[in-house]
């Protein structure tokens, strides 16, 4: 199974539509949680951090469920604009053997239509 | 403030062949990582330098693939020789610690004849 798992997509939604995202995660020592929104050929940006009692930035909202291993993104009233991959990124510390862990998923893909 | 730098944004060349690319992290931030990112697929960390020390290179074939951040400012990341199946963009990211927010360079994209 992979450490970070989410949905592919294509996602295709019309314009002002609601739209969610899961991404699950295996190992439950995992720590940190971050969206990076990535366009087409171009580098991923930071979106979001994802912190325990849940988070919310305009129109995006960022929760983490420890019990179930997962995070979400949920974006409200979405643009054109927001078009674009949404990759989940899990953190975690390694106690042993050095170095620390930061995985990304396979990213979803949102197309937002007229 | 200028952003991750790297170079050459494209680079073909033919198998067995080296290649290197370079990248300037952004100003003052001690990590720097670079990632592989295939299509269709998220990045993949290939290493990650606190300053100038590897201190996760777990993901870095090292048969035919190295990395070297002197001084621990600018990094380069070299394949030799070069395969096919490493086509694909490389990315080099810099942060001020590891949970930071990291930036992104553009990349350079590798395509192996």
């Amino acid at each position: 199974r992979k450490e970070v798992e989410q949905d592919p997509g294509p996602f295709n939604v019309p314009e002002g539509a609601t739209v969610a995202f899961n991404c699950t995660y295996s190992n439950s020592a995992s720590q940190s949680f971050f969206w990076y929104r990535q366009d087409c050929r171009k580098e991923p940006k930071l979106l979001m951090s994802v912190y325990s009692s849940g988070n919310e930035d305009g129109r995006f909202t960022a929760q983490l469920n420890r019990a179930s291993q997962y995070i979400s993104l949920l974006i409200r009233d979405s643009k054109l604009s927001d078009s674009a991959t949404y990759l989940c990124v899990v953190f975690r510390f390694i106690l042993t053997g050095g170095g620390n862990k930061l995985t990304f998923g396979t990213g979803t893909q949102l197309k937002v239509e007229l | 403030e200028a952003g991750v730098v790297q170079s050459p944004r494209y680079k073909i060349i033919e198998k067995k062949q080296p290649v290197a690319f370079w990248c300037n992290p952004i100003s003052g931030h001690n990590t720097l990582y670079w990632y592989l990112q295939n299509l269709g697929q998220g990045p993949e960390l290939l290493i990650r330098y606190e300053n100038e020390e590897a201190v996760d290179d777990s993901q870095l074939p090292k048969d035919r693939f190295s990395a070297e951040r002197l001084k621990g400012v600018d990094s380069t990341l070299k394949i030799q020789p070069a395969e096919l199946g490493d086509s694909a963009v490389y990315l080099c990211a810099s942060s001020s610690g590891v949970l930071e927010t990291q930036y992104f360079g553009p990349g350079t994209r590798l395509l192996v004849l």
